[in-house]
């Protein structure tokens, strides 16, 4: 059973920095592209962040460039987010999903929760 | 790249059927066949109920169904049942491993 897991999420101050992190279990890990994706409060979904198999592609929704950061180890079977320079804008329950190709997310996480705010 | 565009609501009677659209540009939706949907319950993950345009993954009733023409894509549901209310999202792929998502739609089954 494919399992995904993640925590790290919480207040954060405007301007400070958060990792999230996600377990992955039930498939093969390091075949399979990654993505982070979030909603905010009663709002849609936003894709954030994608990271490929090896790790060595990353791509990144605009709103975040320069600010988050996506890696993975294959190893522990984890994906990461570093959330730098956070904005109130960002607050959002956060995503970790598996990613098949052309960005189809056949599975995702219970999700965690990023307050940003003073 | 702006989001694609979906009614907020719809709505139909137990046993009616149901369209949702969603809208995009040729620069997605009528650039790939990558056109996914999403069911979304409150305060539960999303999950994906339809894939490259009228996909469906094991454990997906064929009740839900998809279609595209040109820049718009289309779920339909039909023989609507209690437990299909929820929130439906689409998305599309938009190139160089971008994706990009719908607004969501609100559906109520009276």
């Amino acid at each position: 059973e494919v399992q995904l897991v993640e925590s790290g999420g919480g207040l954060v101050q405007p301007g400070g920095s958060l990792r999230l992190f996600c377990a992955a279990s039930g498939f093969t890990f390091r075949n399979y592209w990654m993505s982070w994706v979030r909603q905010a409060p009663g709002k849609g979904l936003e894709w954030v962040a994608n990271i490929k198999v090896d790790g060595n592609e990353k791509y990144y929704v605009d709103s975040v460039k320069g600010r988050f950061t996506i890696s993975r180890d294959n190893a522990k079977n984890s994906l990461y987010l570093q959330m730098d320079s956070l904005r109130v804008e960002d607050t959002a329950i956060y995503y970790c999903a598996k990613d098949t190709a052309y960005n189809i997310f056949d599975y995702w996480g219970q999700g965690t929760l990023v307050t940003v705010s003073s | 790249q702006s989001a694609l565009t979906q009614p907020p609501s719809a709505s139909g009677s137990p046993g009616q059927s149901v369209a949702i659209s969603c809208t995009g540009t040729s620069s997605d939706i009528g650039a790939y066949n990558y056109v996914s949907w999403y069911q979304q319950h409150p305060g539960k993950a999303p999950q994906l109920m339809i894939y490259e345009i009228n996909n469906r993954p094991s454990g997906v009733p064929d009740r839900f169904s998809g279609s595209k023409s040109g820049n718009t894509a289309s779920l339909t549901v039909t023989g609507l049942q209690a437990e299909d209310e929820a929130d439906y999202y689409c998305s599309s792929f938009a190139g160089t491993k971008q994706v990009i998502f719908g607004g969501g739609t609100k559906l109520t089954v009276l």
